[in-house]
């Protein structure tokens, strides 16, 4: 059965900082993965997908993340944190073999300290 | 594209009342989500569809949750009878042909209020 974790409820960091969200996925066959953000009363929206193309996946806003099979991880980054980044972010895996359903984890919401 | 729709986007109402939220997925789109969102449970999906059938209900909580989907077009999630444990952002989102790209497409959410 697939799952995810995500290290940490709650992150914070200061405006200009490395951003560093922390996923691991547990899956029986190759996964797709991905990033989602939520902004304040929105409704989510994808940051990037990871579907066994390049390991090394860039997405919106100047984030990207790494996919790590030997870790079973997925780390979401960003080099400099911006204020707008302030939001919440949920990891999510699929099966290929059972594309439609899509398992998000907890979520970490994101601070950014001026 | 004007993406998912949802209605309402808020409502309040009262114990025992029914309820009824709508869902119009992105046109072309054949995977629908319904999913329900609290501080405490986090996200959670409570039925999906693929070419307007059912194809795993299992998070739906208990027989006064129901969903429907009569057409490519629509769907909606009824409570009957509502209870205050019910409260909860609920999000329809929709995903499309694509089996490789099969991301997902979130409305704005319809928060729903039982007093």
């Amino acid at each position: 059965a697939q799952s995810v974790t995500q290290l940490g409820s709650h992150v914070s960091v200061s405006e200009g900082a490395l951003v560093l969200l922390r996923c691991n996925y547990s899956s029986s066959v190759p996964p797709y993965l991905f990033w989602y953000v939520q902004y304040p009363n929105q409704g989510l929206q994808l940051l990037l997908k990871y579907t066994s193309a390049a390991t090394l996946v860039k997405g919106i806003n100047g984030f990207e993340a790494e996919f790590k099979k030997s870790e079973t991880s997925f780390h979401l980054t960003k080099p400099s944190a911006h204020m707008s980044d302030a939001a919440e972010y949920f990891c999510a895996v699929s099966e290929k073999t059972s594309y439609d359903k899509v398992i998000f984890g907890p979520g970490t919401s994101l601070s950014v300290i001026p | 594209d004007a993406g998912v729709i949802q209605s309402p986007r808020h409502e309040v109402t009262e114990m025992g009342q029914e309820v009824t939220l709508r869902c119009k997925p992105i046109s072309g789109h054949n995977s629908l989500f319904w999913y329900r969102q609290t501080m405490m449970r986090g996200l959670e999906l409570l039925i999906y569809f693929n070419n307007n059938v059912p194809i795993d209900d299992s998070g739906m909580p208990e027989d006064r949750f129901s969903a429907k989907m009569p057409n490519a077009s629509f769907s909606t999630l009824k409570i009957q009878p509502s209870e205050p444990r019910d409260s909860a952002v609920y999000f329809c989102a929709s995903s499309g042909r694509d089996r490789v790209n099969n991301e997902q497409f979130f409305g704005p959410g319809t928060r729903l209020t039982v007093l």
